[in-house]
């Protein structure tokens, strides 16, 4: 079976640009969440999605979002880009059980 | 809320040699609790999860973690660490039933001298 997909592993843009990642889960899995990890923060809820809804939001500003397409992929998207948005994102899918599997994450920089 | 403290930023230990990693949790009711590995560059992988039953837990890489109600502890262990077993490590909270949007902690840096 495979794993949850991240791409792309690693991509480097400059402030106030817009950045789209995409992650497909394990097949079957309908949760969809992702983190965002940096050595300051620790690991943060961004968002979840389940059935193209997103069901729970944490505490980012407006300029992070996300959809779910119907085949359970799901895309987030940062805006109006800053230095400060440099970090691993993870994306993690589920079947429900509380158990969450990773991918290896998009390590953005920002310049 | 749910909240997760993992006390100790950084554990150095030699190689063969036994580990507890500590995770204190704050919840209201019966929590799921987690611990997650992540070595250098990759995502994370469950080591071994509690949701209820026996309180001691067996997880993969020959880790156990034992769920204490009475002190809101759930430790990770290992008998004898091997050098790869070098990583970064967190506990995770999630609440039983409804949504269950894990907690991560801060993690814990284990650092293995030959």
């Amino acid at each position: 079976k495979a794993g949850v997909t991240q791409t792309p592993r690693y991509l480097i843009k400059t402030r106030g640009q817009q950045v789209t990642l995409s992650c497909s889960p394990i097949s079957g899995h309908r949760s969809v969440s992702w983190y965002q990890q940096t050595p300051g923060q620790g690991l943060q809820f961004l968002f979840e999605y389940f059935s193209e809804t997103q069901r729970n939001k944490g505490n980012f500003p407006g300029r992070f979002s996300g959809r779910q397409f119907s085949n359970s992929r799901s895309e987030m998207n940062v805006s109006t880009l800053e230095l400060g948005d440099s970090a691993l994102y993870l994306c993690a899918s589920s079947n429900l059980t509380g158990e969450l599997f990773f991918g290896e994450g998009s390590r953005l920089t920002v310049l | 809320a749910q909240s997760v403290t993992q006390p100790d930023i950084h554990i150095t230990v030699s190689e063969g040699a036994s580990l507890e990693l500590r995770c204190n949790y704050s919840y209201g009711a019966t929590p799921y609790l987690f611990w997650y590995v992540q070595s250098p560059g990759q995502g994370l992988q469950l080591l071994l999860k509690y949701f209820s039953g026996d309180t001691l837990v067996q997880g993969i890489k020959g880790f156990e973690a034992e769920f204490k109600r009475s002190q809101s502890s759930f430790n990770l262990r290992k008998p004898s660490v091997h050098w790869s077993d070098a990583a970064e490590y967190f506990c995770a909270v999630g609440a039983s039933g409804g949504s269950y949007i894990p907690t991560f902690g801060r993690g814990t840096s284990l650092i293995v001298h030959p």
